[in-house]
């Protein structure tokens, strides 16, 4: 079945420090991944995606992705967090039908000034 | 592009009151997803439709739930009664089959049922 894990649900990181978000996938097809992020009352904007090619993607944000498929992993990182990144952040694989895409739970940010 | 547009942005109603929530697709998208999002139960998929048809609403929780999409340029979630249990947020998304899959999303509707 497919599925999607995100081990963290609440991550805290100093600004200025290094952050890495951690997504595991279950997929029987080679997947298409995303990356979202949802600020306070606001909907879901993406980050990231990867469909092929290079498995290292850079998104908007200062944001980048790197795919492995041996770990089924698509972790989310970047090397110094402003405290405007204080958002969640969910991880989704693809496609299903009709686009249909599987989220994971989510990981909520918190960044100390 | 406009986006997605949802509306209301904001609904309080009482418990019992139908409630009904409007979207408008990005022009051109012919899938479009409903999904409920929740502090418990996080973000759930309800109902979504491809070319103005249902596909898949397993997800939706109870009978008082209904969608429809009469074009594609407009679909509606209603609840009929309302119950306080269904105070959450509602999102619509929509994407194009044949692109990149990725799925727009509209800036939600929060509803209170009080």
């Amino acid at each position: 079945a497919q599925s999607v894990t995100q081990p963290d649900i609440h991550i805290t990181v100093s600004e200025g420090a290094s952050l890495e978000l951690r997504c595991n996938y279950s997929y029987g097809a080679t997947p298409y991944l995303f990356w979202y992020v949802q600020s306070p009352g606001q909907g879901l904007q993406l980050l990231l995606k990867y469909f092929s090619g290079d498995t290292l993607v850079q998104g908007i944000k200062g944001f980048e992705a790197e795919f492995k498929r041996s770990q089924s992993s698509f972790n989310l990182r970047k090397p110094s967090v402003h405290w405007s990144d204080a958002a969640e952040y969910f991880c989704a694989v693809g496609p299903g039908g009709y686009n249909k895409l599987i989220f994971g739970a989510g990981t909520r940010l918190a960044v100390h000034p | 592009d406009a986006g997605v547009i949802q509306s209301p942005r904001h609904e309080v109603t009482e418990m019992g009151q139908e409630v009904t929530l409007r979207c408008k697709p990005i022009s051109g998208h012919n899938s479009l997803f409903w999904y409920r999002q929740t502090m418990m139960r996080g973000l759930e998929l309800l109902i979504y439709f491809n070319n103005n048809v249902p596909i898949d609403d397993s997800g939706m929780p109870e009978d008082r739930f209904s969608a429809k999409m009469p074009n594609a340029s407009f679909s509606t979630l209603k609840i009929q009664p309302s119950e306080p249990r269904d105070s959450a947020v509602y999102f619509c998304a929509s994407s194009w089959t044949s692109g990149d899959n990725e799925q727009f999303f509209g800036p939600g509707t929060r509803l209170t049922v009080l």
